[in-house]
This record gives structure tokens, sequence and C-alpha cells, in this order.
């Protein structure tokens, strides 16, 4: 069984559209997170949640809005997308947020925008 | 902001040579974890660091967090071809990550 897991793994759209990548995680761990990895390979961090709740929210545009339903689950919408979005998005969960947590990151979201 | 920067951001090694990459943070870090990253794949998590001064060993891996807590090493000894990736310090809480060190090994 996959332990973080994302969908889509690839995904193609044109610029303006809006878009959504789901993730879900098994390992019963309070906390998620969704960082961006861009072309260069910096990995930062945009939001985290722990137990439903938003705890970390980096300098993100405010057309990216995180949304977790339930502690096992924290999904990106994506509206108007900019060329600028293109990147490789990661899913993460560990088991809290403070202190040392080892992080369990997901297969990762290549996201082109055209 | 917390700055966590990492050198060399390349590094090309025959097979059989040495590897280190370096991690400094512009603040004290209460821990320090590193994570590898192989080519189309995901971080995985490899090590965690909590004491100043600590040095611990996976196998040709040695983990080495500074005395005062701001700069971490990871030495890899006599490289192969699957020490391929990026290497990533992370510090803050763990979800402040460095800026990577690529690594490629040359059969």
């Amino acid at each position: 069984d996959t332990a973080v897991s994302q969908t889509p793994k690839y995904l193609v759209t044109q610029m303006g559209n809006d878009k959504s990548i789901k993730c879900e995680q098994n390992l019963g761990h309070d906390t998620m997170y969704w960082y961006k990895q861009d072309s260069k390979k910096f990995l930062k961090i945009m939001f985290s949640y722990n137990n439903k709740e938003l705890i970390i929210n980096e300098t993100v545009p405010n057309r990216f809005s995180p949304k977790s339903p339930d502690k096992a689950h924290l999904n990106l919408h994506i509206n108007s997308l900019e060329l600028g979005d293109s990147a490789v998005y990661f899913c993460a969960s560990s088991q809290g947020y403070q202190g040392a947590n080892t992080q369990y990151f997901g297969p990762g979201t290549r996201l082109t925008v055209l | 902001g917390q700055q966590v920067m990492q050198i060399p951001q390349y590094q090309h090694v025959q097979e059989g040579e040495d590897f280190t990459t370096y991690c400094n943070s512009s603040t004290t870090l209460s821990n320090i974890q590193w994570y590898k990253q192989r080519p189309g794949g995901h971080p995985v998590f490899l090590i965690q660091l909590v004491k100043s001064g600590e040095v611990k060993k996976q196998k040709r891996l040695t983990f080495q967090f500074g005395e005062a807590k701001k700069n971490s090493s990871l030495h890899i000894t006599a490289t192969q071809t699957t020490d391929v990736g990026t290497y990533f310090c992370a510090g803050i809480d763990g979800y402040i990550f460095g800026t990577g060190t690529r690594l490629k090994v040359l059969a």
C-alpha cells in the first residue's frame, strides 16, 4: 500500500484554467504539507495542516487554496493558472509538526502550464 | 527569513571518489534532517541529527551536526552509481529545505 499518494501524476493545462491536485496518506499522521519544486530543484514549503487546521501558510499567491477535509487528505486547488506555476508539487505527511518529525513524501504531481 | 544554503550546488565525481555536501543555516537549528531525491523521484528521509557536534553513520554515509548547530555536512565515502541524486538538508522543524546538492557519479 502506498503511504502517501497523489493524483494526478501529470497535469498539462492551459493558462487561465483552474485545477486541483489530491493527496491522501494512510500513515495515520496528523500533519500534511504541500511543497513546490521548481526547475532548479529548489523545494519550497507552501502550506501545512495539522489535524485539519492550517498552521503554515508561506508567501503563496491566493490563487492557491489548500483544503483538508480530514486529517488523511490535503488537496490543493489552483485558480487562473499561470506559466510560472509549472513545477512539481509534492505532498508530504509527518506524525506532528513541531520538533523532529520525519516527512514522508508522495510521488509528486508534475504540472505543466501552456 | 530563515535560509538554509547548501554547497556545492552540483558535483560530478568518478565512481569510487568521496563526496561531501555542506549545509549552512542563517539561524541556530534545533535539529537537522537529510533527505535524498533520486532523479525523477521524491525526497526520502535519510537521517536526523539533534545534538550539537553529533556524528552519525549509515554504511558509507557520515552525517555531522556543527557545534553551533548552524551547519551540517554529509560525506559519502567511495561513491557508487546508486548514490546519484539530489541531497537536501532540512531545518526548522524539517520544513525549510536547503538549496540541495545534485550529485552525479561517473562510472
